[in-house]
């Protein structure tokens, strides 16, 4: 089944303790994003990638850093959380260009205490 | 980043058709016209995209104006299952236009029984 896979669901974790969601295709899409969603805000986007070793800021990359060494993972990192970072986070994949729509992940839920 | 503006929210009846709206002005020549929905605790789900020409697929259809100024998403017959968040956001075609994407707040469909 084409899916992209975020790993954990769930996670509860103290400031500055690093962390991260990963996040995982299995339909050799080129393209792959990662979005917040806060109440009030909808969802904004963090970072996005292009290809393997192509990374690029979004709207809100402060706080977070990605890597992109091989196609199908895309982790988000969070070198020192902060409680401002409690948010449900995203995983998105894509076939390059305009002319392809999303599949999104189930989400990670992150509370940052 | 050329902007959409959605109503807030919307109500429909079950097995009643729904059109939800979607401004988009500064829309360039090249951009692509994307839906996708959030359900309740879910992650968005892919609805349909066109670029010029209306679209159907076996969720929805899109119809452009003309000048491509607006769009609009049609559920031929509201279910329950359709009550959801839309979102209405553009695509660029290829390059680096693609990748940055940004959501609006969406509109909120509530479909009654």
């Amino acid at each position: 089944e084409a899916q992209v896979t975020q790993n954990p669901r769930y996670l509860i974790t103290v400031t500055g303790k690093k962390l991260t969601v990963t996040c995982s295709q299995n339909m050799n899409h080129e393209y792959m994003s990662w979005y917040r969603q806060d109440p009030g805000l909808g969802l904004r986007q963090i970072y996005y990638s292009m290809n393997v070793e192509v990374t690029d800021k979004g709207d809100v990359p402060e706080g977070y850093k990605v890597s992109r060494k091989e196609k199908r993972n895309f982790p988000l990192i969070l070198e020192s959380p902060s409680p401002n970072q409690t948010s449900l986070y995203f995983c998105a994949s894509s076939e390059q260009g305009g002319n392809y729509g999303y599949t999104f992940g189930s989400g990670t839920r992150l509370t940052v205490v | 980043d050329a902007k959409t503006t959605q109503p807030n929210s919307m109500e429909s009846n079950e097995e009643e058709p729904v059109h939800l709206p979607c401004n988009h002005s500064t829309i360039s020549g090249t951009d692509y016209i994307h839906w996708y929905r959030q359900l309740p605790s879910q992650g968005p789900e892919y609805v349909i995209h066109g670029l010029t020409s209306n679209v159907n697929n076996r969720m929805a259809s899109l119809a452009i104006a003309e000048d491509r100024k607006s769009s609009t998403l049609i559920l031929h017959r509201a279910t329950l299952r359709d009550a959801a968040v839309y979102y209405c956001i553009l695509r660029g075609a290829g390059g680096t236009s693609y990748g940055k994407l940004t959501f609006g707040q969406g509109t909120i469909l509530t479909v009654h029984p």
